[in-house]
């Protein structure tokens, strides 16, 4: 079975510039997370959807980020424009349902902000 | 609001030995899991162990068990027969309609 695939793996941007990564789920996965992690601290939950309908985003920086699943499967993340502090991985994350299935991660992508 | 705290940023344990990591959650939820996964360095989140909040037996899963104290809204997990494999951040997670996860504690395996 594959895994939750993330691209690109590694990316560099100038502050102020934009950038996207996307997301493929596991199969048959209806619920899909966007995580951002700082070096050194644990996920944070930036945007969790049901099929193709939001259920959290309520630490998502709007004013920046954006995130879309078209059609209930892949996703998007956008950052527009990106700051310093935006520097971070960002796990993509699929579950079969909801709270008590258990989520499987990507191998992230990985953002440097300079 | 929901919270998941990890008190202990860093654990050292011997080979062979046994460790426990802490955890305890927030939540006013009455219908909620509890989750760890561990991160080695390739940074590949992956799930050690689950445990069902309506239920009073703490789940085990070979050499990884966890000490559910719901009343007390702790959720620790033992290692037991450290192995050097097990080096890696152990995150604690809580999902109820969202999954959110604590700050993390970095195992270090002494050979």
């Amino acid at each position: 079975e594959a895994g939750v695939a993330q691209s690109p793996r590694y990316k560099i941007i100038e502050k102020r510039q934009s950038v996207a990564f996307w997301c493929n789920p596991i199969s048959g996965h209806a619920t899909l997370y966007w995580y951002q992690q700082i070096l050194g601290q644990g996920p944070k939950l930036l945007i969790q959807f049901q099929n193709n309908g939001v259920v959290d985003d309520s630490q998502l920086p709007k004013d920046r980020f954006s995130a879309e699943r078209l059609k209930g499967v892949d996703s998007t993340l956008k950052i527009q424009p990106a700051k310093l502090e935006d520097s971070a991985v960002y796990l993509c994350a699929s579950s079969f349902g909801g709270a008590g299935n258990t989520i499987y991660f990507g191998e992230g992508s990985w953002l440097t902000v300079v | 609001a929901q919270t998941v705290t990890q008190s202990q940023p860093e654990m050292s344990v011997q080979e062979a030995e046994t460790v426990t990591l802490s955890c305890t959650y927030d939540t006013s939820e009455s219908d909620y899991y509890l989750f760890w996964y561990k991160q080695p360095p390739s940074r590949q989140m992956i799930l050690v162990i689950r445990q069902e909040a309506y239920k009073q037996q703490n789940a085990t899963e070979n050499r990884f068990s966890v000490n559910f104290q719901k009343a007390a809204k702790s959720f620790s997990l033992k290692i037991s027969d450290s192995q050097l494999g097990d080096a890696a951040m152990y995150f604690c997670g809580m999902g109820t309609y969202k999954y959110i996860f604590g700050t993390g504690t970095r195992l270090k395996v002494l050979a």
